[in-house]
């Protein structure tokens, strides 16, 4: 079974420019989390999909990040304009049905960002 | 902000039995406690996951005290590959990560 994928694994863009990663699900799993480290710092919570709705978008930093997962599959998240401190690494996971927060979340390798 | 506390780093060496505890004072009731091992360069992988008492599986052991203030997470006989860094969750949705434990296992 094939795990979760991101794309790109590492971006490098300038200030002011769009960036899109974006991230499969395992098959099947309806839950799909967001979550990025940036400066070292710790892993924080972005947004979480329950197939195509937002369940919770309570850490996204500001209106420049705009994620989205039409058909329940995969997911973009578009960062419009990029900021120096947007840099960092963006994971994304994935867990089974169910609203519960008990089941596994699956961790993809992660988008490295570079914002210059 | 983080709802767990476990230290930063800790040492050994090959062979050995490593136990890291974890302070969790306020968990919610509903709260599970899940631990994960990430690598450099990879994601976080789950390990186990607990509500109380003692559970194992092939890679590790999770010992919660009836209060469930705390929780050990213990791996026996490590190896070099077992380097990585530790995180205690609180998992009732969305995981929240602290710093977590930077293991080194040494020959």
């Amino acid at each position: 079974e094939a795990g979760v994928t991101q794309f790109p694994s590492h971006s490098v863009i300038e200030k002011g420019q769009t960036v899109t990663l974006r991230c499969d699900p395992i098959s099947g799993h309806d839950n799909l989390y967001w979550y990025r480290r940036v400066m070292g710092k710790e892993i924080k919570f972005l947004l979480h999909f329950v197939k195509e709705s937002k369940q919770d978008e309570s850490g996204m930093p500001n209106n420049r990040f705009l994620a989205e997962r039409t058909g329940g599959t995969y997911s973009t998240l578009k960062v419009q304009p990029a900021e120096l401190e947007d840099s960092g690494v963006y994971f994304c996971a994935s867990s089974q049905q169910g609203t519960s927060g008990f089941y596994e979340q699956y961790f993809g390798p992660g988008t490295r960002l570079t914002v210059t | 902000l983080a709802k767990t506390t476990q230290p930063i780093s800790m040492d050994s060496y090959e062979g050995q039995e490593v136990n890291i505890t974890c302070s969790h004072n306020n968990i919610a009731t509903n709260d599970y406690i899940t631990w994960y091992q990430q690598f450099p360069s990879q994601g976080p992988r789950f390990i186990i996951q607990g509500y109380k008492t003692k559970v194992t599986n092939e890679v590790a052991s999770l010992f919660i005290p009836a209060d469930r203030k705390s929780s050990t997470l213990s791996l026996p006989r490590v190896s070099l590959s077992d380097t990585a860094v530790y995180y205690c969750l609180e998992q009732g949705g969305k995981l929240i990560f602290g710093q977590g434990t930077e293991l080194s296992v040494k020959p």
